[in-house]
């Protein structure tokens, strides 16, 4: 059984540029969610995708979307990157509502 | 709404001493309870989780909490730790069937000191 794995692990962009950033799920895991950690915080619920669908979202604007795929993979894209958007951003797998979530390293995003 | 509040940033701890990390939620639903330790440039581990059942949960690594539904509380312990522990803690709350999102709480910093 695979873990949940994210690339790249670390980035750097300039402010205003565009970033992808990508998360393989834990074997049979369909639903997948995505946190941004800034530093000395907790993590912070960004979407959701169950089946290919967002089915839930936080409190980040629309510069923030997401995909899912039908291998239950998942990407995060951010458009016009601000600095506040440095952080680290975290992938989490589930086999459905209310079950252990499973983290993967995260991908350390610089904004400079 | 759903909030969680860690009272401690930073816990420093000598080896072989117990420790214990606070947490309090606010939620206007049941909930479900959750501590997860992340070590440096790492992701999140889940060290034990309350999803109903006895209040005493036991989880990895020799820790333990306890949910306490009148005091909206989720204390981690730990009666004896080794340098190993040193890491940061976040607690988190899902609330209630059907429900996906976790909220965390800020973090406590876990340092044991030999």
């Amino acid at each position: 059984e695979t873990g949940v794995t994210q690339s790249p692990t670390h980035l750097i962009k300039t402010r205003g540029q565009q970033v992808t950033l990508r998360c393989s799920s834990q074997s049979g895991h369909n639903t997948v969610s995505w946190y941004q950690q800034a530093l000395g915080q907790g993590p912070q619920f960004i979407f959701q995708y169950y089946r290919e669908e967002e089915n839930g979202r936080g409190n980040f604007p629309p510069r923030f979307s997401g995909l899912q795929f039908p291998n239950y993979s998942s990407e995060l894209n951010v458009n016009a990157l601000e600095l506040d958007d440095s952080a680290l951003y975290l992938c989490a797998s589930r086999a459905g509502a209310n079950t252990e979530a499973f983290f993967g390293q995260g991908t350390r995003l610089t904004v400079v | 709404a759903q909030s969680v509040t860690q009272l401690d940033s930073q816990v420093p701890v000598f080896e072989e001493a117990p420790v214990e990390l606070r947490c309090n939620y606010s939620s206007s639903v049941s909930v479900y309870l959750f501590w997860y330790v992340q070590y440096p440039n790492q992701g999140l581990q889940l060290l034990l989780k309350y999803l109903s059942g006895s209040t005493l949960v036991k989880g990895i690594n020799g820790f333990e909490a306890e949910f306490n539904k009148s005091q909206t509380s989720f204390h981690l312990r730990k009666p004896s730790v080794h340098i190993s522990d040193t890491a940061e803690y976040f607690c988190a709350v899902n609330s209630g069937a059907g429900s996906y999102q976790l909220t965390f709480g800020k973090g406590t910093k876990l340092s044991v000191i030999p």
